[in-house]
C-alpha cells in the first residue's frame, strides 16, 4: 500500500520555466510534509517542508502548496535553473506530540532542466 | 554536508555473508534512521533509535538488526545477504525523536 503517490515519474522543463511536482497521501494523520532533493551520488537533502495549518509556504524559487481537503500537496520550482536537476521525494509523517517521525516517501521525480 | 557520516562507502560482497554499516549523527542529534533506497521500492523507512533505544520499526527484514551506542553511533547489521539486499542504505538524523532529518550521504551495497 502506497501511502504517498508522487507525480509525474520525470519531468523536463526549460530554463527558466516552472517545475511542477504532485503528491497526494491516504493517511489523514500525517501532519508534516517534507520535499527532498537529491542529486546523483548523494543522500537526500531537505529541501523546504510545510505543516498542514498553512496552505503554501515559500522559499526562494521554491514553494509548497497544500491542500488538506484533497490531501494533496505540490512541489513548484519557480525559474527552473539546469543545477535543479535531480530528483525529488515528497514525503510524509506522523508526529506531533508523538516520538514517531519515521518518513514515508513518494518514489521521485527525475527533474531535467534543460538550457 | 549534512554532518552526517556513514562507512563504508562502498560494499561489495556475497549471497549469506554478514556486513555491518556504520552512522554517526550530526553533533547532538539523539536520533538515527535507517533507510534502504532500491529502484523498484523506492526509499523506505526500516527503524529509528532515538538516544539508544529502539523507537520506531518499519520494514525491516529479520535478517537485519541495528543498535544504537553510547556513544549515540549506530550500526546496521545486514546478515544472510541476498542478491535482493544490494540497495543504497542511508542514515539519517535528528535533534530530537522528531523533527527534520538530515541524511548521511549513504552506503551502496553490491550483493554478488
Amino acid at each position: 500500500q502506497q501511502q504517498v503517490k508522487q507525480s509525474p515519474q520525470s519531468l523536463i522543463v526549460q530554463k527558466g520555466g516552472i517545475s511542477i511536482i504532485n503528491c497526494a497521501y491516504e493517511n489523514t494523520a500525517f501532519d508534516y510534509f517534507p520535499w527532498y532533493q537529491q542529486f546523483p551520488g548523494k543522500g537526500p537533502a531537505l529541501l523546504i517542508a510545510i505543516r498542514p495549518d498553512v496552505s503554501e509556504k515559500k522559499e526562494g524559487r521554491f514553494t509548497i502548496s497544500f491542500n488538506k481537503s484533497a490531501k494533496q500537496f505540490s512541489l513548484h520550482i519557480m525559474d527552473s535553473q539546469p543545477g535543479d536537476s535531480a530528483t525529488y521525494f515528497c514525503a510524509a509523517s506522523i508526529g506531533s506530540g508523538g516520538s514517531n517521525y519515521k518518513l514515508t516517501f513518494g518514489k521521485g521525480t527525475l527533474l531535467t532542466v534543460n538550457p | 554536508d549534512s554532518g552526517v557520516t556513514q562507512t563504508p562507502k562502498h560494499l561489495i560482497t556475497a549471497t549469506g555473508q554478514r556486513v555491518t554499516l556504520r552512522c554517526s549523527p550530526r553533533s547532538g542529534d539523539l536520533s538515527v534512521y535507517w533507510y534502504q533506497q532500491s529502484l523498484d521500492q523506492g526509499l523506505q523507512f526500516l527503524i529509528q533509535y532515538y538516544n539508544g533505544e529502539e523507537r520506531a520499526k518499519g520494514n525491516i527484514l529479520e535478517r537485519f538488526s541495528a543498535q544504537q551506542f553510547p556513544d549515540l553511533h549506530s550500526e546496521l547489521n545486514l546478515s544472510s545477504l541476498e542478491l535482493g539486499d544490494s540497495a543504497l542504505y542511508f542514515c539519517a538524523s535528528s535533534a530530537q525523536g522528531f523533527g527534520t532529518q538530515y541524511f548521511g550521504p549513504g552506503t551502496r551495497l553490491l550483493v554478488l
